[in-house]
């Protein structure tokens, strides 16, 4: 069974300040996606990452997947209060047709 | 010009109760899912469809049953309604590239299912 970690599950931060959440896992992904979550809402894609050692830029939010494709982290730069949400990491296994298996996630809040 | 709806938002009912969820995309997307959000924030696969065919089915309850119509609807059937059942549920649905598949979701608004 492939488990994807997520850490921290809760942060709490002021605004300004930098973040990183971490998705960890002893399998080897094919790609790797980041959602966020706003309540009440569904998740909604800001990346997918598939060559090992990629970064991708979105505004303030950095992406990269490790080398071994085995991890990955969404690094947050002087983070803002409409950061605010639910950022889930979802992983795509070789051959697993689709199915994602999602990370428990990371409720993040930014305090003004 | 919702990419993908679900009906109803909210739905309240008892335990044993026979109830529907309805899914429709209107983005020509290949595939369609079902997913399951536990109180924790969880999100889980419960089924998925392409081309009218169930291509994955976790291991769900046989009380719930996918029926797709036609490529752009799937909708959730769940029969003897438990309180375990109460979650939000939410449907998805992606492209898929045939050369190098990445299976990107986009999600409906979720139907929160409350059974008391």
């Amino acid at each position: 069974t492939q488990l994807l970690e997520q850490s921290p599950q809760f942060l709490s931060i002021q605004e300004g300040e930098n973040l990183t959440v971490y998705c960890n896992s002893s399998s080897v992904f094919s790609s790797l996606q980041w959602y966020r979550q706003e309540p009440g809402e569904g998740p909604v894609l800001l990346v997918t990452v598939v060559t090992g050692g990629e970064v991708k830029k979105l505004k303030r939010l950095t992406f990269q997947f490790g080398d071994a494709r085995k991890d990955s982290s969404l690094h947050i730069t002087a983070a803002q209060p409409g950061d605010t949400g639910l950022y889930l990491c979802a992983g795509l296994y070789g051959g697993s047709q689709g199915n994602l298996i999602f990370g428990k996630g990371t409720k993040l809040s930014v305090k003004p | 010009d919702t990419a993908v709806s679900q009906t109803p938002k909210y739905l309240v009912t008892q335990m044993g109760n026979d109830k529907s969820i309805k899914c429709e995309q209107n983005l020509g997307h290949d595939t369609m899912y079902w997913y399951k959000q536990d109180s924790k924030k969880f999100l889980k696969i419960m089924f998925s469809y392409n081309n009218k065919e169930l291509i994955i089915n976790e291991t769900v309850p046989n009380r719930f049953s996918p029926k797709s119509p036609d490529k752009a609807h799937l909708n959730l059937h769940i029969n003897s309604l438990e309180l375990g059942d109460s979650a939000v549920y939410f449907c998805a649905s992606s492209q898929d590239d045939t050369v190098l598949p990445s299976y990107e979701q986009y999600f409906g608004p979720g139907t929160r299912l409350t059974v008391t």
